[in-house]
């Protein structure tokens, strides 16, 4: 079975601060993705990549940076936490051009 | 905006009625349809996809539609169960962007027993 986790399932933080979200999958998938979920919403794409330190900017990567040192590993970085950001985050990897697997998710409250 | 249309945004549903749920899409890039499933706490998952080359899919009681002239698709529960109270998803797939998927804002399907 795929398996995409995430360092948190919950994270409160502070407004200002740099927060780190970290998703790891263990199927060797070239791709990767983050989104956030919010009601009314649906999914938004903030950033994916193809390989080892490649990315590509989403629908709403503003305010969003992302770190791909190894394949297996794909971090969200909020340079300066704001409650805007307040949300659920999604990691989702994929081998092919096809199936997109999700991590739980990470719901991170910026006060 | 919104590339993926989907409505409604909450459905309630009799066990054993059928539920449906559509999605509406403008760009013909567009090249890949899957519908995913969440419960409450959990990431989504791929429940059933169609390619636009096919008017239809059926996995057990889950069957996509797909109308490719007028650009819709749409997600036929039957026989509906107190488990398959979830979120659903509509998504897209745009070729030239490689693995690029565009959601629906969600539908919350509630099955009363």
């Amino acid at each position: 079975d795929v398996k995409v986790t995430q360092s948190s399932r919950y994270l409160v933080k502070r407004t200002g601060e740099k927060v780190f979200l970290e998703c790891v999958q263990d199927m060797d998938h070239e791709n990767m993705f983050w989104y956030r979920q919010d009601p009314g919403l649906g999914l938004r794409l903030i950033y994916f990549s193809y390989d080892v330190k490649m990315k590509e900017k989403g629908d709403i990567p503003e305010g969003y940076s992302v770190s791909r040192e190894k394949k297996e590993r794909f971090s969200l970085i909020l340079e300066s936490a704001s409650t805007n950001q307040t949300s659920m985050y999604l990691c989702a990897s994929s081998l092919l051009e096809y199936e997109q697997y999700f991590g739980p998710g990470t719901r991170l409250t910026v006060t | 905006q919104q590339q993926v249309k989907q409505s409604p945004q909450s459905l309630i549903v009799q066990k054993g009625g059928i539920s449906i749920i559509n999605c509406a899409y403008e760009n013909t890039a567009f090249d890949y349809f899957p519908w995913y499933q969440q419960f409450p706490g959990k990431g989504p998952a791929l429940l059933i996809a169609i390619r636009p080359d096919v008017s239809e899919k059926k996995e057990g009681r889950f069957t996509i539609s797909f109308n490719k002239s007028a650009k819709q698709f749409s997600l036929h529960i039957m026989d509906s169960q107190p488990g398959d109270s979830a979120t659903y998803f509509c998504a897209a797939r745009k070729t030239n962007t490689g693995n690029q998927f565009y959601f629906g804002t969600g539908t919350s399907l509630t099955v009363i027993p």
